[in-house]
């Protein structure tokens, strides 16, 4: 069974600009959480989809927004991209929302803001 | 709102020695807690979790955990490193009605001498 991807790997843009990150879950599962990783402020939870609805949020600004397909893959955008967004944005799957879920983490998406 | 704590931020151990990577959470209630590794350029693998009974729990690649409630610890160890155990650890806690958000530890990196 192939696991999460995420694409791109890597991205580079520039202040101002906007991007949109995409995750596809393991086959089967329909929960998809979205992570932000950085130097400074180590792994933080940025939002959770199930059944195409946000269930969690953490505590972000409105520039970050996420949504997730029928299919389950969920994608994240941040507009007004600032120099602070720079970070490994890793998506988790698991099959629902559940406290005693296990979730798998794809390798990320690497962007860099100019 | 719960936390982890990870004191270490670099540990480096000889290979063949032991291995112990401290971990203190805060939260009112049991919670639920997990060790993921992280490989450079990778994304996060589980290594173990406990959700409830027997204190001390086995994971993947050798590793151990003991869940101590007084001391609102869970430890992680192995007997013996081997240089392919050189790695980033975080010590994560899930809490009730918060679906599958996991709220991370700072890490510690682990480097192996030959």
């Amino acid at each position: 069974k192939a696991g999460v991807t995420q694409t791109p790997r890597y991205l580079i843009k520039t202040r101002g600009q906007q991007v949109t990150l995409s995750c596809s879950p393991i086959s089967g599962h329909r929960s998809v959480s979205w992570y932000q990783q950085t130097p400074g402020q180590g792994l933080q939870f940025l939002f959770e989809y199930f059944s195409e609805t946000q269930r969690n949020k953490g505590n972000f600004p409105g520039r970050f927004s996420g949504r997730q397909f029928s299919n389950s893959r969920s994608e994240m955008n941040v507009s007004t991209l600032e120099l602070g967004d720079s970070a490994l944005y890793l998506c988790a799957s698991s099959l629902v929302v559940s406290t005693y879920n296990e979730q798998f983490f794809g390798p990320g998406t690497r962007l860099t803001v100019l | 709102a719960q936390s982890v704590t990870q004191p270490d931020i670099h540990i480096t151990v000889s290979e063949g020695a032991s291995l112990e990577l401290r971990c203190n959470y805060s939260y009112g209630a049991t919670p639920y807690l997990f060790w993921y590794v992280q490989s450079p350029g990778q994304g996060l693998q589980l290594l173990l979790k406990y959700f409830s009974g027997d204190t001390l729990v086995q994971g993947i690649k050798g590793f151990e955990a003991e869940f101590k409630r007084s001391q609102s610890s869970f430890n992680l160890r192995k007997p013996s490193v081997h240089w392919s155990d050189a790695a980033e650890y975080f010590c994560a806690v899930r809490v009730n009605n918060a679906g599958n958000m996991l709220t991370f530890g700072g890490g510690t990196r682990l480097m192996v001498k030959p």
